[in-house]
């Protein structure tokens, strides 16, 4: 990936438990997105974190993001089988770079009934 | 909610033929970007437009052009296929908001499946 990891690479987990998962980047960033993608579908936007912001809620999502470490972390609470999926880290790096989204190689999350 | 478009959906080409890909983006939304994403890979940026002019490059090969028209409709060129172009192939679209694109968030369609055989 050209951004950097995410941890785990796979995480599989009971029905109602949470699920945690963690990205880092490498350079200076604008905003940090999060998206969810079904085998072999489209992107999904969960949620968007700018650089100035530690932290964000949206439904049974909480994402953190700590800039002096360069990583974020997305927490999906109450996890159901339709929350199975891959999870990737999109950050957009400040201007000098562009203004693409750099990936993450992402995170296949199971979650079994 | 509308959503980004994309066509066609799914495309099948020889080696060494063309194809072209089309994108059209959320109602007022002025940017649009193009991803390649490979067999169990991240998605990797291949080139962007505001306003109808290209505002980033990325990992694009020559044999690939794009360009953004009036309706903010974008289409993908790709010539002289190879079977590593086989790929999904998104289109996104950003809205237009204070602060210019790179603090907004980006919308991706479902995708082309190009298979080059």
């Amino acid at each position: 990936s050209q951004q950097g990891e995410e941890d785990p690479q796979a995480l599989s987990i009971q029905e109602g438990e949470n699920a945690t998962m963690n990205c880092s980047y490498k350079t200076s960033i604008n905003n940090l997105q999060w998206y969810r993608q079904n085998s072999g579908r489209g992107l999904v936007h969960l949620i968007l974190i700018r650089s100035n912001e530690r932290e964000k809620h949206s439904g049974r999502l909480r994402v953190t993001l700590d800039t002096s470490k360069k990583s974020s972390s997305l927490l999906i609470t109450a996890s159901r089988a339709a929350d199975t999926a891959s999870y990737f880290c999109a950050t957009t790096p400040t201007i000098e770079y562009g203004n693409k989204l750099v990936f993450g190689a992402g995170t296949i999350l199971r979650v079994k009934s | 909610a509308a959503g980004v478009i994309q066509s066609p959906r799914h495309l099948i080409k020889e080696k060494r033929e063309t194809a072209t890909l089309k994108c059209y983006p959320i109602p007022r939304h002025d940017t649009v970007y193009w991803y390649q994403q490979g067999p169990g890979q991240d998605p990797q940026f291949l080139i962007s437009f505001y306003e109808k002019m290209q505002s980033d490059k990325g990992s694009i090969p020559d044999r690939f052009s794009a360009q953004q028209f009036s309706d903010y409709h974008s289409e993908l060129n790709m010539s002289s296929l190879e079977l590593g172009d086989s790929a999904l192939y998104f289109c996104a679209s950003g809205p237009r908001l204070a602060g210019g694109p790179a603090y907004n968030e980006q919308f991706f369609g479902p995708g082309t499946r190009l298979t080059v055989l």
